[in-house]
């Protein structure tokens, strides 16, 4: 079956450091991936997609490639800030046939950042 | 505005109960969902709609029964309550069903049985 596969956490970083959130996915074909962001006491919010491989979604500072050689959608930041702290997810959404979707979450990845 | 919106926010009551979450979308989206987060923050879809017909229906106890009424209407009648149903549910939305189109939540429902 598909699954999604996502960094343990929490992660904890000073302010300006790097960020790196790694996903790896398995899937029978060829899903579109999402990364979403859930601050703490919401719902989740799309933050980044790429529907087919080698697109590379951007938003916030945030980016991530579409990489189907090594079946992965790796969340990257420059310089995080103290506002970045919330548990980021992995997604995909994949056709199963018959008019039937498949969506997969990761298991979450809590972020906290201090200044 | 708000987009998707759950109600009750909060909702504790005993096992044994019955109880429904509503959920209504004004983004005019054909295609509605049903999430289930404990408390590890695990998210799992349990149901979709799409224009109110039943597109994914995950392994859920039949307690669980989805409604949508028309489509920017699905609501979540859960019988007999366990404890184990304590969780945050989510609905969400989206344009439709098709691997391109993300999804828009809403502020979640906290249930809790005692």
């Amino acid at each position: 079956g598909n699954s999604v596969t996502q960094m343990e956490g929490p992660v904890t970083l000073s302010e300006e450091a790097f960020l790196t959130i790694n996903c790896t996915y398995t899937a029978t074909g060829y899903p579109s991936l999402f990364w979403y962001v859930q601050y703490p006491g919401e719902g989740l919010q799309l933050l980044l997609k790429a529907t087919k491989a080698d697109d590379k979604g951007s938003n916030k500072g945030f980016e991530a490639t579409y990489r189907k050689e090594t079946t992965s959608f790796h969340l990257e930041k420059g310089s995080v800030q103290v506002s970045d702290s919330a548990v980021y997810f992995c997604a995909l959404i994949i056709y199963s046939g018959a008019g039937s979707y498949q969506l997969t979450f990761g298991k979450g990845t809590k972020l906290s950042v201090i200044p | 505005d708000t987009a998707v919106s759950q109600t009750p926010k909060y909702l504790v009551t005993q096992m044994g109960n019955d109880k429904s979450i509503k959920c209504e979308q004004n983004l005019g989206h054909d295609t509605m969902y049903w999430y289930k987060q404990d408390s590890k923050k695990f998210l799992k879809i349990m149901f979709s709609y799409n224009n109110k017909e039943l597109i994914i229906n995950e392994t859920v106890p039949n307690r669980f029964s989805p409604k949508s009424p028309d489509k920017a209407h699905l609501n979540l009648h859960i019988n007999s309550l366990e404890l184990g149903d304590s969780a945050v549910y989510f609905c969400a939305s989206s344009p439709r069903i098709a691997a391109s189109y993300e999804q828009y939540f809403g502020p979640g429902t906290r249930l809790t049985v005692t």
